[in-house]
């Protein structure tokens, strides 16, 4: 799987849009990106997922360029409850189409949410 | 998330004792998975299984070994603990086929080996 790398940390205001970027330039065709994060030791969340088009769900959006070596997570209004490590990580898919299930957990991002 | 279960959350132990932690899900899947995280550091793949018949070794697998006793339920075993498996340790879950890694982790087993 291609390897991610991220910022170590960040901060953002709360209600401002926190924009957590992820550089994954050895990226393979059949290479996803996800977006995890953990809270204070908790078990991690699943937050978004895509391949090549934008996509946003009821936590985030994600936007991956054109050429799919880089990407951004977007949370619209981050809450103090959002300060967290995110994961950016990439994962493949067989020729099958089905995922290979193993996920690569790099260090993340801090990000802090500041009243 | 509740349907993914581990126990125990907390275990202190002793240099050299087996020590085995369970998993136990009511989601459904096929898939299960046991992660090791250091402090400060993002998660370690140890062992997974895509089927009660289907175990794989992960990253880290040495000092450790599983078994699958139902499609629910996953266990975990350090045959002999030492203190450098002092980590926290998480089970997660999912379905199987498509096109999405979508793991579903439990809270999380705090261990320590004295």
């Amino acid at each position: 799987d291609a390897k991610t790398t991220q910022p170590t940390s960040m901060d953002c205001a709360e209600g401002r849009a926190a924009n957590l970027p992820c550089n994954h330039s050895t990226i393979s065709g059949n290479e996803y990106v996800y977006w995890y994060r953990q809270i204070h030791s908790q078990g991690p969340q699943y937050i978004i997922h895509g391949l090549k088009n934008n996509e946003t769900n009821e936590m985030a959006s994600l936007i991956i360029t054109e050429d799919r070596k880089s990407s951004t997570l977007i949370l619209p209004h981050a809450t103090l409850r959002d300060t967290a490590v995110y994961y950016c990580i990439v994962s493949a898919i067989n020729a099958g189409g089905t995922s290979y299930g193993k996920l690569t957990f790099g260090q993340g991002t801090i990000l802090t949410v500041h009243p | 998330d509740a349907d993914v279960t581990q126990t125990p959350r907390n275990r202190i132990t002793k240099t050299g004792k087996r020590i085995m932690l369970e998993c136990s899900q009511t989601k459904g899947h096929d898939r299960m998975y046991w992660y090791r995280q250091d402090p400060g550091l993002g998660l370690q793949l140890i062992y997974y299984s895509f089927d009660v018949k289907d175990i794989n070794k992960g990253e880290i697998s040495d000092g450790y070994s599983v078994s699958r006793q139902a499609q629910a339920k996953f266990s975990l075993s350090l045959e002999s603990a030492i203190p450098n498996q002092t980590a926290l340790y998480f089970c997660a879950t999912s379905d199987v086929g498509g096109n999405t890694d979508t793991q579903y982790f439990g809270p999380g087993t705090r261990l320590t080996v004295l």
